[in-house]
C-alpha cells in the first residue's frame, strides 16, 4: 500500500470555481503534512504546510484529520494561474525515517477561462 | 535564502554512458541532501538519503552501484548514473536540509530538477 494516495484527476474547473482535493495518508505516525504544487518539468514548491486546526492563505484552506488519516485542501476564486499538479506530502520525524517526505502522485488541476 | 542549484538541467546522452548531476546549496549549508526520481505522470520517488561525509543510504530497489552518491562537502552532492540505458530516462530531483541560519529544521527545499533522456 502506498504511504499516500491522491486521486490524480484531471480537475478541469473554470475561472472563479472552489475545487477541493483529497488525500489520505496509510501511516499513523506521520507527523507533519504538506501540500506541494508543482508545474509541468519543474521543481515541486511548498505551497501550504497543514495543521491540525485547519489553516488558510488566502484563497488555499488545508484541513487535516488525524483520525481518519485525511487531507484536504480547498482552492477558492480560482485562477488561470492555479493550473498545476498538487502533491500531498507526508513526513515521519522519528527513528530511521526522519526528514524523510512522503509524496503522493499528485492531482492534476487546470483552470479554463 | 535557502536556494538549491542542479547541473545540468538537462542532459541527453547515449546508451551505456555515464552522466555526472550536482547538486549544490546555494546559500546554507546542507548536512542531509536526497535525490529523487520522478517519470512522467508519477509521485517523486526517493531515491538516496545523502549525509555528508558518509556514504548514502539507498532506498530498497535502487542499486547503489548504478546511482552513485556523493556528498563530500556541506554544499556540494553528485549522482552518477552508470552506464545509463533508455529506462533511466527521468526527472532528478534533488533536495537539501540544513541547520544554519535560522532555517526551518527539517524543511527540505528543491532544486530545479535535471531532465535525463536516453537515446
Amino acid at each position: 500500500r502506498k504511504e499516500v494516495e491522491q486521486d490524480p484527476g484531471p480537475f478541469n474547473v473554470p475561472e472563479g470555481a472552489t475545487v477541493a482535493f483529497n488525500c489520505t495518508y496509510s501511516n499513523s505516525a506521520s507527523q507533519s503534512f504538506f501540500w506541494y504544487r508543482q508545474d509541468c518539468r519543474k521543481e515541486p514548491k511548498l505551497l501550504m504546510s497543514v495543521y491540525s486546526s485547519g489553516n488558510e492563505d488566502g484563497r488555499f484552506t488545508a484541513q487535516l484529520n488525524r483520525a481518519s488519516q485525511y487531507i484536504s485542501l480547498l482552492i477558492r476564486d480560482s485562477k488561470l494561474s492555479d493550473s498545476a499538479t498538487y502533491l500531498c506530502v507526508v513526513r515521519l520525524d522519528r527513528g530511521s525515517t526522519l526528514g524523510r517526505l512522503y509524496f503522493g502522485r499528485g492531482t492534476q488541476l487546470t483552470v479554463w477561462p | 535564502g535557502a536556494v538549491v542549484s542542479q547541473h545540468p538541467s538537462r542532459v541527453i546522452c547515449k546508451s551505456g554512458t555515464s552522466v555526472k548531476i550536482e547538486c549544490r546549496s546555494l546559500d546554507f549549508q546542507a548536512t542531509t541532501m536526497f535525490w529523487y526520481r520522478q517519470f512522467p505522470k508519477q509521485s517523486l520517488m526517493l531515491m538516496a538519503t545523502s549525509n555528508e561525509g558518509s556514504k548514502a543510504t539507498y532506498e530498497q530497489g535502487v542499486e547503489k552501484d548504478k546511482f552513485l552518491i556523493n556528498h563530500a562537502s556541506l554544499t556540494l552532492s553528485t549522482l552518477t548514473v552508470t552506464s545509463a540505458h533508455p529506462e533511466d530516462s527521468s526527472f532528478y530531483i534533488c533536495s537539501a536540509r540544513g541547520l544554519a541560519g535560522g532555517l526551518p529544521y527539517n524543511e527540505q527545499f528543491f532544486g530545479p530538477g535535471t531532465r535525463l533522456t536516453v537515446l
